[in-house]
């Protein structure tokens, strides 16, 4: 059965510093979705992305953020020197048109900043 | 922004007993979506609602879309040691122009089942 994944499962960085975090969406799906839950707390939406566009974002999701599809199969999210409390598991979702609200995640990336 | 007020918190039950859990808005939602999420793990889709009082079935799982378009309950029947974890409604609603779908999650309904 096709999944979404993510890479990678865990990621360790200083304060400051620039994460890229990775995902692969099923592949004839064409929304693309990052949300984060802060440990213990619910999940919490980012931002959504199709046709090659942003096409909604969160308050969350300010400058410090950014998306892209740099391939046919690849969605990155990237965060610009990171804070502390941008801690936090992230997940990728992505729908297909026919059924646009099932969104089907990843297992998620464990972003610990230190 | 919206919220979704899910209750019970959380939830202890006996093995083979039948456990229901809900979820309410302030405002109303085109869509409705339970997911479970086990530990260190993504959210996975169970079950998903698209017209106001439908009653959807999946195995020993069944949801509701509330008359109202602003609540939803899920009940699992039977209950096994494998159905522990987290269970999360979402809301849907699209966002015309927009092309996005984004969900809003309630806060979580923590399962435990005793043997």
């Amino acid at each position: 059965e096709p999944e979404v994944t993510q890479t990678p499962s865990h990621q360790v960085t200083q304060m400051g510093q620039e994460v890229i975090l990775r995902c692969v969406p099923i592949s004839n799906h064409l929304y693309f979705y990052w949300y984060r839950q802060i440990l213990g707390q619910k999940v919490e939406f980012l931002v959504s992305f199709y046709n090659n566009e942003i096409s909604e974002k969160s308050e969350i999701f300010d400058d410090q953020f950014s998306v892209e599809r740099p391939d046919g199969s690849n969605f990155t999210l990237k965060i610009r020197s990171t804070k502390l409390e941008d801690s936090a598991m992230y997940f990728c979702a992505s729908s297909e048109v026919a059924s646009p609200y099932e969104q089907y995640f990843g297992p998620g990336t464990r972003l610990t900043v230190t | 922004g919206q919220q979704l007020n899910q209750s019970p918190q959380s939830m202890f039950i006996q093995e083979g007993e039948d456990v229901s859990m809900n979820c309410t808005s302030s405002s109303i939602f085109n869509t409705w979506l339970w997911y479970k999420q086990d530990p260190g793990e993504g959210p996975v889709l169970l079950i998903a609602l698209y017209k106001a009082g439908e009653l959807t079935s999946n195995g020993r799982l069944t949801a509701q879309f509330g008359i109202t378009r602003k609540d939803s309950f899920l009940n699992i029947s039977a209950s096994i040691p494998s159905d522990v974890g987290i269970y999360f409604c979402a809301g849907a609603r699209f966002h015309s122009g927009a092309g996005s779908y984004q969900l809003t999650f309630g806060k979580g309904t923590k399962l435990s089942v005793i043997p």
